[in-house]
């Protein structure tokens, strides 16, 4: 089955800066590629995707990439504020319908 | 984006009891999953359930697991028998069923201490 790694594990960043969070995968019949947000106590919230017909997509300060050939993605953050400051999960899956396979997470920690 | 509850919000409880979790869409919608994280570990699926039937399982979801939906809303996770290994944030998702189909929406999630 797909196997999702994801690094780092941990990240800190000063408000104002970017952050990037990395995802490879292996199976390559998956083509969809989502980002969770996880706030303590609270479920997954979906903050972008992306399908593997594109190489990437935007929206506002988020940003997602994705490079099939070599089987990875990876979720960019800009001018991180101190409410960015989460628990981020990627994810993959082969076709509609189907489960995700998730990667092990990473906590984002933005400094004031 | 659509709306899922789940209750309770926390379940404590004695080995070898039964629990059921529950999760209510707001709105209607086809396809329902199960997902699990023990703590500090990988959120995992265990089960997705279509049209009344269940599509697809996980290995973890073995014969102590069953899941239906008993009133065509709630959607309902039991485990028959609880193991300290269950203890987990239980996971309840769903997709729109409309194109382009591959969007889950999760619930709060419910946290089993099995004890």
């Amino acid at each position: 089955g797909e196997n999702v790694e994801q690094h780092p594990s941990t990240l800190s960043v000063q408000e104002g800066d970017s952050a990037v969070i990395k995802c490879t995968y292996s199976d390559s019949a998956s083509n969809y590629f989502p980002w969770y947000k996880q706030e303590l106590g609270k479920g997954p919230q979906l903050i972008i995707d992306i399908r593997s017909n594109v190489g990437e997509k935007k929206d506002q300060r988020i940003a997602v990439t994705l490079n099939k050939t070599a089987k990875h993605f990876s979720l960019h953050i800009t001018e991180t504020q101190p409410e960015d400051s989460a628990v981020y999960f990627c994810a993959a899956s082969p076709y509609n319908f189907n489960k995700f396979y998730f990667g092990s997470g990473t906590k984002l920690n933005v400094k004031p | 984006e659509p709306e899922v509850t789940q209750t309770p919000s926390h379940q404590v409880t004695q080995m070898g009891q039964e629990v059921i979790l529950r999760c209510v869409p707001i709105s209607n919608h086809l396809y329902f999953y199960w997902y699990r994280q023990i703590l500090g570990q990988k959120v995992e699926f265990l089960v997705s359930f279509y049209n009344n039937e269940i599509s697809e399982k996980s290995e973890i979801f073995d014969d102590q697991f069953s899941v239906e939906r008993p009133d065509g809303s709630n959607f309902t996770l039991k485990i028959r028998s609880t193991k300290l290994e269950d203890s987990a944030m239980y996971f309840c998702a769903i997709t729109s069923g409309t194109f382009p189909y591959n969007e889950q929406f999760f619930g709060p999630g419910t946290r089993l201490t099995v004890l």
